[in-house]
């Protein structure tokens, strides 16, 4: 069964863009989770959604937007980029319930200039 | 609200020693904890995982981790350390206010020297 993949890996932006981030689940995983990793402020939860609405959400600014398809693959936006969202950002999917582990995908490389 | 420890922000160990990664977590009902590995630029691999089944886990990679609810614990050991084992560590607690959201300790960097 093929894992969680990300799209694209690497991404260099200048502040004042916006980007999209691409995440395509494991087959048959509905719930879909977000996390922003970055050496000050570590893993921090984004957001989830499952079946195509957001049911949960972080600590982050309305910039940071997300939405999830009828395919279960879920994509994040970052508006109006500033140099403090370099990070890496990992999707995660799961089946969804109690106890349930979430798998992670290889992470996409946001860098803003 | 929950929330992670995780004591040493680096650990370094002798190929074949004994691994020991701490975690302690603080929750106000019973945890899902979780240990996960992250190999330079790459995601998370889950380890273990404790779901209130039994108190000593046992995970991938010879890895196994023990609940004690007295002591809000919940450490990672390894009897010999191999040089793969060599990248981060994090340990993760989910329940409240929701499973699905992952709160993650500052992670432990264990470096493993010949």
């Amino acid at each position: 069964k093929a894992g969680v993949t990300q799209t694209p890996r690497y991404l260099i932006k200048t502040r004042g863009q916006q980007v999209t981030l691409s995440c395509s689940p494991i087959s048959g995983h509905r719930s879909v989770s977000w996390y922003q990793q970055t050496p000050g402020q570590g893993l921090q939860f984004l957001f989830e959604y499952f079946s195509e609405t957001q049911r949960n959400k972080g600590n982050f600014p309305g910039r940071f937007s997300g939405r999830q398809f009828s395919n279960s693959r879920s994509e994040m936006n970052v508006s109006t980029l500033e140099l403090g969202d370099s990070a890496l950002y990992l999707c995660a999917s799961s089946l969804r319930g109690e106890g349930g582990e979430q798998f992670f995908g290889p992470g996409t490389r946001l860098t803003v200039l | 609200a929950q929330s992670v420890t995780q004591l040493g922000s680096h650990v370094s160990v002798s190929e074949g020693a004994l691994v020991l990664l701490r975690c302690n977590y603080s929750s106000s009902v019973p945890p899902y904890l979780f240990w996960y590995v992250q190999y330079p630029n790459q995601g998370l691999q889950l380890l273990l995982k404790y779901t209130s089944a039994a108190t000593l886990v046992k995970g991938i990679n010879g890895f196994e981790a023990e609940f004690k609810k007295s002591e809000t614990s919940f450490h990672l050991t390894k009897p010999s350390a191999h040089m793969s084992d060599a990248a981060e560590y994090f340990c993760a607690v989910s329940g409240v206010p929701s499973f699905q959201k992952l709160v993650f300790g500052t992670g432990t960097r264990l470096l493993v020297s010949p």
